[in-house]
């Protein structure tokens, strides 16, 4: 059974910068697109970035949402099955619960997601 | 941007009633790329239901998705405890690729 297992979460003041990792295991991970979702404490899910399955980003419009873009970047290490999200500029309405998920080929669905980490920006 | 809105925003119901969630999209979803993922408190979603109809592996049969082009429900016949919880859909087309509802919480009347 596939599992997701992400780290790296922490308090950060604003501007700064955290890096995220996101560990898979039991399934072909170099064969899923990788996303990234995040989540405020109490509120919706909210869509961050994708990677593809070679680790080929596509244009910045499918690949960032609007609030992250130009200041995160998604990678991963298809040798170690992992998956990252580099995040720089950090802003208070970064604060949210961030999960790594993959998506089922064909099915437009992620199957397997993680536990999250909760990344918090404040002074 | 297609966006997805979900009605209503809580359902109160009691354990063995009917729930009927519903998601309507700004426009068209393309493939019927339509899934629904449970959330519990403290816990990652997960998912329940992929293009529009397909019960995810271990569901069980009382979860049933149904629609198409904009209108898609999710239906829970006879609510068990463990389904009480919050219920997003989810859409997989262009530019943002990926888009979800703001929701529907299902809780005990």
């Amino acid at each position: 059974e596939g599992q997701l297992v992400e780290s790296g979460g922490g308090l950060v003041q604003p501007g700064g910068s955290l890096r995220l990792s996101c560990a898979a295991s039991g399934f072909s991970f170099s064969a899923y697109w990788m996303h990234w979702v995040r989540q405020i404490p109490g509120k919706g899910l909210e869509w961050v970035s994708r990677i593809n399955n070679d680790g080929r980003t596509t244009t910045h419009a499918d690949t960032y949402a609007d609030s992250v873009r130009g200041r995160f970047t998604i990678s991963r290490d298809n040798a170690k099955n992992m998956l990252f999200l580099q995040m720089d500029s950090l802003r208070a309405e970064d604060t949210a619960v961030y999960y790594c998920a993959s998506l089922s080929p064909g099915r437009g669905a992620f199957e397997i997601w993680g536990q999250g980490t909760m990344v918090a920006v404040s002074s | 941007e297609i966006v997805l809105t979900q009605s209503p925003g809580t359902l109160s119901l009691s354990p063995g009633e009917r729930a009927t969630l519903s998601c309507r999209a700004s426009e068209s979803v393309r493939s019927n790329y339509l899934a629904w993922y449970q959330q519990k408190p403290g816990q990652a979603p997960r998912l329940l239901i992929y293009g529009v109809s397909n019960r995810a592996t271990g569901i069980p049969d009382r979860f049933s998705g149904s629609g198409s082009g904009t209108d898609f429900t999710l239906t829970i016949t006879r609510l068990q405890p463990e389904d009480f919880a919050v219920y997003y859909c989810q859409q997989y087309s262009s530019s943002p690729p990926v888009t979800f509802g703001g929701g529907t919480k299902v809780e005990i009347k």
